[in-house]
C-alpha cells in the first residue's frame, strides 16, 4: 500500500537557518503530495501542494518540488522564523477508489522548533 | 464562512461509556472526512462522506465505531463502549468538488479515555 517515510525529528534549528526536512513515499501510479503544518493545539493546515511530476509547491516561503524519478518532497524554507515553530507532516494522495475519496496518507510528521 | 468546526474540542471519559463528536464542515464543501491521530503520529483516515453517502470506511473503524452525516451537512462520530486505546485526537476535514486540492480540517476532538 501507500506510505510515506519522514525524517525524524525534532529538528532545531536557528532563526534565519535554512531548513530541509525530507520526505519520500511509496505509491502505485501518480499521486498528489501535500505537506501539512500542525501548530500546538491545532488542527492541520494545508501549506503547499503538488499534483504532478517537477510540479513545485510553494507558499510562506516554504517550497517543495514533486521529484518522480526519486519519489521524494522534501520540505524546504531558506531561512526560518520562530513563528514556523511546529509538526510538518508530508501527506500523499494516491490510490483512486471507486469511492473517489483521495484520502490522505501521511508521514509520522517533523517536530521542528526554532529558537532566537 | 469560519472553516470547518468540531466539537467539542476535549472530552474526557471512563472506559465502556459511549461518545459523540460533531463536526461542521465548510458549507459548499460535500466530502467530508474522519482521521484519527495519536500521540507521535500522523492523521489515520477512518471514514469518508460525499454528501450524506458513508463512501469508504478505514478497518481501523471497528464495529464499536460508527458515522452519520445526515442531510450531507454536520457530521457526527459515536464510539461505543470506549477503551483506552481509543484515546487520541479524531479530526474532521471536507473538501470540495472532485478536484485533490487538500483537504481544511478543523481543530480536532481530544479524547481521553480514563
Amino acid at each position: 500500500g501507500d506510505s510515506v517515510t519522514q525524517m525524524e525529528g525534532p529538528v532545531t534549528l536557528s532563526e534565519e537557518a535554512f531548513l530541509t526536512i525530507n520526505c519520500t513515499y511509496t505509491a502505485t501510479g501518480y499521486p498528489s503530495l501535500f505537506w501539512y503544518v500542525q501548530y500546538p493545539g491545532e488542527g492541520l493546515q494545508l501549506l503547499l501542494k503538488a499534483t504532478k511530476a517537477d510540479d513545485k509547491g510553494s507558499n510562506k516561503g516554504f517550497e517543495a518540488t514533486y521529484r518522480k524519478e526519486t519519489t521524494s518532497f522534501h520540505l524546504e524554507k531558506g531561512s526560518v522564523q520562530v513563528s514556523d515553530s511546529a509538526v510538518y507532516f508530508c501527506a500523499l494522495s494516491g490510490q483512486y477508489s471507486g469511492a473517489g475519496s483521495y484520502q490522505l496518507t501521511f508521514g509520522k510528521g517533523t517536530k521542528l522548533s526554532v529558537i532566537p | 464562512d469560519t472553516g470547518v468546526s468540531q466539537d467539542p474540542r476535549h472530552k474526557i471519559t471512563k472506559r465502556g461509556q459511549n461518545v459523540t463528536f460533531r463536526c461542521d464542515p465548510i458549507s459548499e464543501h460535500n466530502r467530508l472526512y474522519w482521521y484519527r491521530q495519536t500521540l507521535g503520529q500522523g492523521p489515520e483516515f477512518l471514514t469518508y462522506f460525499q454528501n450524506e453517502a458513508q463512501l469508504e470506511k478505514s478497518r481501523l473503524l471497528s464495529d464499536r465505531f460508527s458515522a452519520e452525516r445526515p442531510k450531507g451537512s454536520f457530521s457526527t462520530l459515536e464510539i461505543q463502549r470506549t477503551e483506552q486505546g481509543d484515546s487520541a485526537m479524531y479530526l474532521c476535514a471536507s473538501s470540495p468538488g472532485r478536484a485533490n486540492y487538500g483537504y481544511t480540517f478543523g481543530s480536532g476532538t481530544r479524547l481521553t479515555v480514563v
